[in-house]
């Protein structure tokens, strides 16, 4: 079964604290991967691709270790406006890429 | 920013009855999905579409469910005989590619089923 798992949380974080969630998949065929972020009831909004070098977008920081089938989001100085669900998603090799979602870490940032 | 749309933003229909839900992709996009998340539950893949058919579809997407883009602009998922354990969120994505590139998605349609 085709599975990505995220710990579901909650982190309860103060401003200003640097917050990392990992995320496990089970599929080896796996080959592009997204972080998103979900405020409740809306749409998963993207939060970055993330490569197999890493990548950084200002205060967010993505890895992936592909021996180890995990993705991690690294968060420095966060904010308030950080507080939301995210969602780390896998895509597996094909036509169309179809995503395949954990069932989320929920964020809330303290101030 | 270019934007996926959805309409409606909430549906309430009667069980039994046909829905449809309906987007407008990213204009230069050329990949486009449907998913649904019930309420506390994960986003699930339903179905994707490129070339105007059917490029891979999930076990929930059955003989219930049917999409097409008829004008080119539109992309419309067909719930027929909805049953009460359809109520759920239907997001849209699009993307412009495949592999490393992203899906955007839209905001959603609620769909409650009486």
């Amino acid at each position: 079964r085709k599975e990505v798992e995220q710990d579901p949380g909650p982190f309860n974080v103060p401003e200003g604290a640097t917050v990392a969630f990992n995320c496990t998949y089970s599929n080896s065929a796996s080959q592009s991967f997204f972080w998103y972020r979900q405020d409740c009831r809306k749409e998963p909004k993207l939060l970055m691709s993330v490569y197999s070098s890493g990548n950084e977008d200002g205060r967010f920081t993505a890895q992936l270790n592909r021996a180890s089938q995990y993705i991690s989001l690294l968060i420095r100085d966060s904010k308030l406006s950080d507080s939301a669900t995210y969602l780390c998603a896998a895509g597996a090799s094909g036509s169309a890429r179809q995503l395949t979602f954990g069932s989320g870490t929920q964020l809330t940032v303290l101030p | 920013e270019p934007e996926v749309t959805q309409t409606p933003s909430h549906q309430v229909t009667q069980m039994g009855q046909e829905v449809i839900l309906r987007c407008v992709p990213i204009s230069n996009h050329l990949y486009f999905y449907w998913y649904r998340q019930i309420l506390g539950q994960k986003v699930e893949f339903l179905v994707s579409f490129y070339n105007n058919e059917i490029s891979e579809k999930s076990e929930i997407f059955d003989d219930q469910f049917s999409v097409e883009r008829p004008d080119g602009s539109n992309f419309t998922l067909k719930i027929r005989s909805t049953k009460l354990e359809d109520s759920a969120m239907y997001f849209c994505a699009s993307s412009v590619g495949t592999g490393h590139q992203p899906q955007h998605f839209g905001d959603g349609t609620r769909l409650s089923i009486l």
